[in-house]
């Protein structure tokens, strides 16, 4: 069963605009990361955010963390055609380096 | 640094035939990862080594499927024999230290179509 859950599937947003998508997960966890993945491409990682952690930004990037409700939100701000891709959430499982990913969310960005 | 090298990266091959994915890590990394990415069921982690040994395979499909890693800067996936199904991308990954709390650089992937 998938232990990330990005929400919305999939935005379309303007240029200019900010855009935000969520992650939910189910166990309890040490860290949180966000990746990006080009059409056709590997994902990038974007940011890791650990779980004695509520906030951190990565230029026009923005990662919350709230465990108590086994939540993290992506915001990325004032957003260009470039940042069209898929992003996605994954949690660690255990101590041993094994990541779980969710299904994503595909961000369109219109010029 | 190249990044995580993989080849081929796309493959089509008929139902039966035995399929070999290769994956370079970056040098240095001691985990390396081999993913299906499928529009169905998403991103699946199948098997990832530490340090050449193979830490968990239960994402494995099945017996079909195969992974090894003779040395620290090669591994191959193979499929034998193939099936329409395992039409998938795959990626290799690789990390430093850890793959959870660490940065996992991802290649390319192979596209690969089983006729």
């Amino acid at each position: 069963s998938q232990q990330g859950e990005e929400d919305p599937q999939a935005l379309s947003i303007q240029e200019g605009e900010n855009a935000t998508m969520n992650c939910s997960y189910k166990t309890s966890i040490n860290n949180l990361q966000w990746y990006r993945q080009n059409s056709g491409r590997g994902l990038v990682h974007l940011i890791l955010i650990r779980s004695n952690e509520r906030e951190k930004h990565s230029g026009r990037l923005r990662v919350t963390l709230d465990t108590s409700k086994k939540s993290s939100s992506l915001l990325i701000t004032a957003s260009r055609a470039a940042d069209t891709a898929s992003y996605f959430c994954a949690t660690d499982v255990d101590q041993g380096g094994k990541l779980i990913f969710g299904q994503g969310t595909e961000l369109s960005v219109k010029p | 640094d190249a990044g995580v090298i993989q080849s081929p990266r796309h493959e089509v091959t008929e139902m039966g035939q035995e399929v070999t994915l290769r994956c370079k890590p970056i040098s240095g990394h001691d985990y390396l990862f081999w993913y299906r990415q499928t529009m169905m069921r998403g991103l699946e982690l199948l098997i990832y080594f530490n340090n050449n040994v193979p830490i968990d395979d239960s994402g494995m499909p099945e017996d079909r499927f195969s992974a090894k890693m003779p040395n620290a800067s090669f591994s191959t996936l193979k499929i034998q024999p193939s099936e329409p199904r395992d039409s998938a991308v795959y990626f290799c990954a690789s990390s430093l230290i850890s793959g959870s709390t660490d940065t996992q650089y991802f290649g390319p992937g192979t596209r690969l179509t089983v006729l």
